[in-house]
């Protein structure tokens, strides 16, 4: 069975400081790994990826973080700004069947001015 | 910047009716989904299109569940006999091939059964 779980379901963070959020998956049979940010009445945006083969990748004030012995990656966003609170969600994709997108219950940060 | 596109945004039906539920992927995807997210929980996968079929489908995704790509740019779910936890929202989401990472998503239905 193919789980990703994100175990804290809310993160609170004064502005200007780092939001650190969390994620496990119990499978090795992903390739990608993905963070996707989402406001209420929308859909999924997508935020930044990381390779399987990969333990490290930056984008601008957003890097991601994979540790493959754990089975954890983390999203690190430094600075965080007010316009960052949301609900953020890992995803995993799957190289079994058609490389679906296996989500995470989501994280909800709050950015606190 | 391309997106893909969802009607209707919100769908109130009663139960034991049909609902269609559009989405247009962007057009030069060729890899399709439907996810649903019920109130609180997490992102779940239905079903995936390619190449004019389904690839892949969850157990959720059963008889009553179809979808169909009918003229090339249209992606739709049918859901043919509603039921009350079929309440949700349904995000559609394209990907243009395998070696590209991310799958973009929709806006998203929200369907309501009543």
């Amino acid at each position: 069975d193919q789980q990703v779980k994100q175990n804290s379901p809310s993160l609170s963070v004064q502005e200007g400081r780092i939001s650190i959020l969390n994620c496990d998956y119990t499978n090795s049979m992903f390739d990608y790994f993905l963070w996707y940010k989402k406001y209420p009445a929308e859909g999924p945006t997508f935020l930044i990826s990381i390779s399987s083969i990969k333990d490290k990748n930056e984008d601008g004030r957003f890097t991601v973080f994979l540790n493959k012995s754990a089975k954890h990656l983390s999203l690190h966003i430094v600075p965080s700004q007010p316009g960052d609170s949301a609900v953020y969600f890992c995803a995993a994709r799957s190289t079994s069947g058609t490389y679906k997108y296996i989500f995470g219950t989501g994280t909800r940060l709050k950015v606190l001015a | 910047e391309p997106e893909v596109t969802q009607t209707p945004s919100h769908q109130v039906t009663q139960m034991g009716q049909e609902v269609i539920l559009r989405c247009v992927p962007i057009s030069n995807h060729l890899y399709f989904y439907w996810y649903r997210q019920i109130l609180g929980q997490k992102v779940e996968f239905l079903v995936s299109f390619y190449n004019n079929e389904i690839s892949e489908k969850s157990e959720i995704f059963d008889d009553q569940f179809s979808v169909e790509r009918p003229d090339g740019s249209n992606f739709t779910l049918k859901i043919r006999s509603t039921k009350l936890e079929d309440s949700a929202m349904y995000f559609c989401a394209s990907r243009r091939t395998v070696g590209n990472t991310e799958a973009f998503f929709g806006q998203g239905t929200r369907l309501t059964v009543v």
